[in-house]
């Protein structure tokens, strides 16, 4: 199987700051990577797929970067509505599709 | 509105089935492989498995840790995919979410959940 490590598993941040996630592979996935955006009591929301192309309708404050076995998430002004549990997900083995432990991001 | 919403969760004892659906609307389902996934309390997203469409043959995938006892269908008819779950027990307890797989071709084809659910509950106690 193919292992999906983020760090950090949990940051404080201010809203108006910039944040990065990482995302790290256990072998190379090429830039079959999508980050996930997870709210309590809500449906997970696609925010980048392909490791860097931003979903139709995600603010652009939202990017990706990276391929083979090193990802990050960027927020570059984080807004009040950011603050939620960031999940990357590897779609390079289609049949064993893995989750990062996730990310959650609050409020200092 | 594209979307999908799950339902048929509750409490049900541990050895005992429960069927969940996954109601389509907005898009044509039957082009679409359709995944199951799920959040145990305190965990992570897990991915349970995925039923291709049936321009690619309708075949199903596993996660091992559910495989041989959840079975995944379709009923294009109805847009409704179905999560099958035999033999639960107590770590099956999660909040069960369906999603539509989507793909892109840019140097390859690269796939993405695009339409999540808000998800089911299951719970597995005795």
């Amino acid at each position: 199987d193919i292992q999906m490590t983020q760090s950090p598993s949990s940051l404080s941040a201010s809203v108006g700051d910039r944040v990065t996630i990482t995302c790290r592979a256990s072998q190379s996935i090429s830039s079959c990577l999508n980050w996930y955006q997870h709210q309590p009591g809500k449906a997970p929301k696609l925010l980048i797929y392909a490791a860097s192309t931003l979903q139709s309708g995600v603010p652009s404050r939202f990017s990706g970067s990276g391929s083979g076995t090193d990802f990050t998430l960027t927020i570059s002004s984080l807004q009040p509505e950011d603050f939620a549990t960031y999940y990357c997900q590897q779609t390079y083995i289609t049949s064993l599709y893995t989750f990062g432990q996730g990310t959650k991001l609050g409020i200092k | 509105e594209v979307q999908v919403v799950e339902s048929g969760g509750g409490l049900v004892q541990p050895g005992r089935s429960l069927r969940l659906s996954c109601t389509s609307s907005g898009f044509t389902f039957g082009a679409y492989s359709m995944n199951w996934f799920r959040q145990a309390p305190g965990k992570g997203l897990e991915w349970v498995g995925f039923i291709r469409s049936k321009a690619y043959s309708g075949t199903t995938e596993y996660a091992a840790s559910v495989n041989g006892r959840f079975t995944i269908s379709r009923d294009d008819s109805k847009s409704i995919a179905y999560l099958q779950m035999n033999n639960l027990r107590t770590e099956d307890t999660a909040v069960y979410y369906c999603a539509r797989e989507n793909s892109q071709l840019l140097r390859f084809y690269y796939y993405y959940m695009d339409v999540w659910g808000k998800g089911t509950t299951v719970t597995v106690s005795s």
